[in-house]
């Protein structure tokens, strides 16, 4: 049974054409994270919710943006998306401090 | 950065070796995770070890942490071509986990 899900798996969006990925949970988790991976690279933390507390990590560009309407969903918002962001970006969750991540299949930008 | 770095960066064995993969880090850490991720799928989690303890087993994996030197090494024993994937270890602290570079192993039949 999927427990983190993102949707879609694959986005292909145009060059400054704001798009939305979203992620949910029926894990009932704490904390929600989004991650951008380029190829071969390490997965890279843009920010993070505990509960409803947003943390954005000090390098993540002002491009990106979270909402988490619930405990179950969070969303990912590129406002103008550039060639640089294609990635795959990867949703994960986790308990609390101190746990494991579960992560989410990911979905695949593609910026034309 | 307490970004981990792994150690090879590509490793490429026989069905039946032992593959070890090490990872260093730079700061406190409250505890530091391994993960598996095969070509363009999500990561999946395989072993947490705690800043306070030295070594975990997992069926065919072992985990060692040297907190004194921020290291940590990810033994896996009797590999199998489905070991084939990209392992990343990631070190936690208030909630933020931090991804390494990752090894890619390749085992072969």
């Amino acid at each position: 049974d999927a427990m983190v899900i993102q949707n879609p798996r694959y986005q292909v969006t145009q060059f400054g054409k704001p798009v939305t990925l979203s992620c949910s949970q029926t894990l009932n988790h704490n904390v929600m994270y989004w991650y951008q991976q380029k190829s071969s690279q390490a997965p890279k933390l843009l920010f993070h919710y505990y509960d409803k507390d947003f943390n954005n990590e000090a390098d993540t560009p002002d491009n990106f943006q979270s909402r988490r309407p619930n405990t179950s969903f969070c969303f990912l918002d590129i406002r103008s998306p550039g060639l640089g962001d294609a990635a795959m970006y990867l949703c994960a969750t986790s308990r609390a401090e101190n746990t494991e991540a579960f992560f989410g299949q990911g979905t695949r930008l593609t910026v034309v | 950065s307490q970004q981990g770095e792994e150690d090879p960066q590509a490793l490429s064995i026989q069905e039946g070796e032992n593959a070890t993969m090490n990872c260093s880090y730079k700061t406190s850490i409250n505890n530091l995770q391994w993960y598996r991720q095969n070509s363009g799928r999500g990561l999946v989690h395989l072993i947490l070890i705690r800043s306070n303890e030295r070594e975990k087993h997992s069926g065919r994996l072992r985990v060692t942490l040297d907190t004194s030197k921020k290291s940590s090494s990810l033994l896996i024993t009797a590999s199998r071509a489905a070991d084939t994937a990209s392992y990343f270890c990631a070190t936690d602290l208030y909630s933020t986990l931090t991804f390494g570079k990752g090894t890619m192993l390749l085992v072969s039949p």
